[in-house]
């Protein structure tokens, strides 16, 4: 079993639909980072979580320590936002980040 | 542009050749990482750099070479290398080890 899980692995909307992608974790962790790779490679790091629940523009993500899983939400789904989104988390044993298998977003017209 | 720049984009080698890639980052950041990323897998981490000293370093194979000579560059030397070490190449940098990265466009690489 991976430590770090994510759902859904591919997900298609439609331009303006809510979108909801899960992390699970099995390990102790200081921090979670969500990340979105665009196609060609680039990645960009949107959030690093350890509690609670943060905002920036159409995306919000929040973190439930006890139940360890995180979600990252986008609202008013726009076709730029289709992207890999990547959970990472750092566990607090050792240094060391872990990352999800990634999910798979099309967003269409 | 994020603020790491890596050189190349795309590198095409043979299996006997010798190549290295570059990362670059004026950020003012202290940590330094190389992931490697395979098609259909998560992203794998190399090594880490803090403060120009290797801290970490994920059983990679000795083909692989890192190299840190300052705080802004990371290198990644890379000699007699296979086929399955085709992937794309990312390098990343953070204020300190561990904190909200700022990753590169990365390096497609592919081994012929």
């Amino acid at each position: 079993k991976n430590e770090v899980e994510q759902s859904p692995q591919n997900l298609t909307a439609q331009e303006g639909e809510f979108i909801t992608i899960n992390c699970s974790y099995s390990v102790g962790i200081s921090a979670l980072h969500w990340l979105q790779q665009h196609p060609g490679g680039g990645i960009v790091s949107l959030f690093m979580l350890s509690s609670g629940k943060k905002k920036h523009g159409r995306l919000i993500a929040t973190i439930n320590i006890q139940e360890k899983h995180s979600s990252l939400h986008i609202t008013a789904s726009h076709p730029r936002d289709s992207a890999v989104y990547i959970c990472a988390v750092m566990k607090t044993s050792y240094d060391k980040v872990i990352f999800g298998p990634g999910t798979s977003l099309s967003v269409i017209p | 542009e994020t603020g790491v720049t890596q050189t190349p984009r795309h590198l095409v080698m043979g299996m006997t050749n010798k190549k290295s890639l570059k990362c670059e980052q004026h950020l003012g950041h202290n940590a330094m990482y190389w992931y490697k990323q395979s098609a259909k897998k998560p992203l794998e981490l190399m090594f880490v750099y803090s403060l120009e000293e290797r801290v970490e370093n994920n059983s990679v194979p000795s083909r692989f070479s890192p190299e840190c000579p300052n705080s802004s560059h990371l290198f990644l030397h890379l000699h007699t290398l296979q086929p399955e070490d085709s992937a794309l190449y990312l390098c990343a940098s953070s204020q300190a080890k561990g904190q909200g990265y700022t990753f590169g466009s990365g390096t497609r690489l592919t081994v012929v």
